[in-house]
């Protein structure tokens, strides 16, 4: 149990659409991230945030932006969904210098 | 900037075979580096990480060593089993406390 839940698990939007991606850690960890995962890519960052209250930009932020309301839980939405948003979210809490537990994912399609 | 290789699958084995996944990094200074392990529509699982040189990260009969003078993290395994395939990732501690990846190794093994 990597104590980190997403929700919802599959999502199906048109273009154009808008929804926010929930993730919550059981933890009290300040650092979370939010990654995508495209075939033959890997993960890439979206963004983060270090502690309660801030986040930053990671590498692919375009199209994307997130909520640190409380130390819990750190949400991405996406305010006009496009088809090149069509991947598998992955959030992810941090425990010491750099080891991240990952929650089980949002498959989202964009048609 | 920073970046992480590993080789290319698909990989077939089959079972008891020994395993091999090559994983190369490119770092200003030691960064940790780390093996993540991904079953079919699962989230990523830490399976075993290394903070410095000469280090050697264990588990489930897996292993990696930081080899410095080649900046390699190579993952090993002397027998593999059908329950091993899964997608394989390298990864390294980037400069915001994120982890950059590698674009993942699909490992199939064949009883």
């Amino acid at each position: 149990n990597a104590g980190v839940t997403q929700t919802p698990k599959f999502q199906v939007l048109k273009t154009g659409q808008s929804m926010t991606l929930q993730c919550a850690q059981d933890m009290n960890h300040n650092s979370m991230y939010w990654y995508r995962q495209d075939p033959g890519m890997g993960l890439r960052l979206i963004y983060y945030s270090a502690s309660e209250g801030t986040t930053d930009k990671g590498e692919v932020p375009n199209g994307y932006n997130v909520s640190r309301l409380n130390k819990r839980e750190f949400s991405l939405r996406l305010e006009s969904a496009a088809p090149s948003q069509t991947s598998v979210y992955f959030c992810a809490r941090r425990v010491g210098s750099y080891e991240q537990y990952f929650g089980p994912g949002t498959r989202l399609t964009v048609t | 900037g920073d970046s992480v290789t590993q080789m290319e699958g698909p990989v077939t084995l089959s079972e008891e075979a020994f395993l091999t996944i090559n994983c190369t990094y490119t770092a200003t200074g030691y960064p940790s580096l780390f093996w993540y392990v991904q079953y079919p529509g699962e989230g990523l699982q830490l399976l075993l990480k290394a903070t410095k040189a000469d280090d050697k990260g264990s588990n489930k009969g897996f292993e990696a060593t930081y080899r410095k003078e080649t900046t390699s993290f190579h993952l090993e395994k002397g027998s593999v089993q059908v329950s091993d395939s899964a997608v394989y990732f390298c990864a390294s501690g980037g400069s915001q406390g994120n982890l950059i990846f590698g674009k993942g190794t699909k490992l199939s093994v064949k009883p």
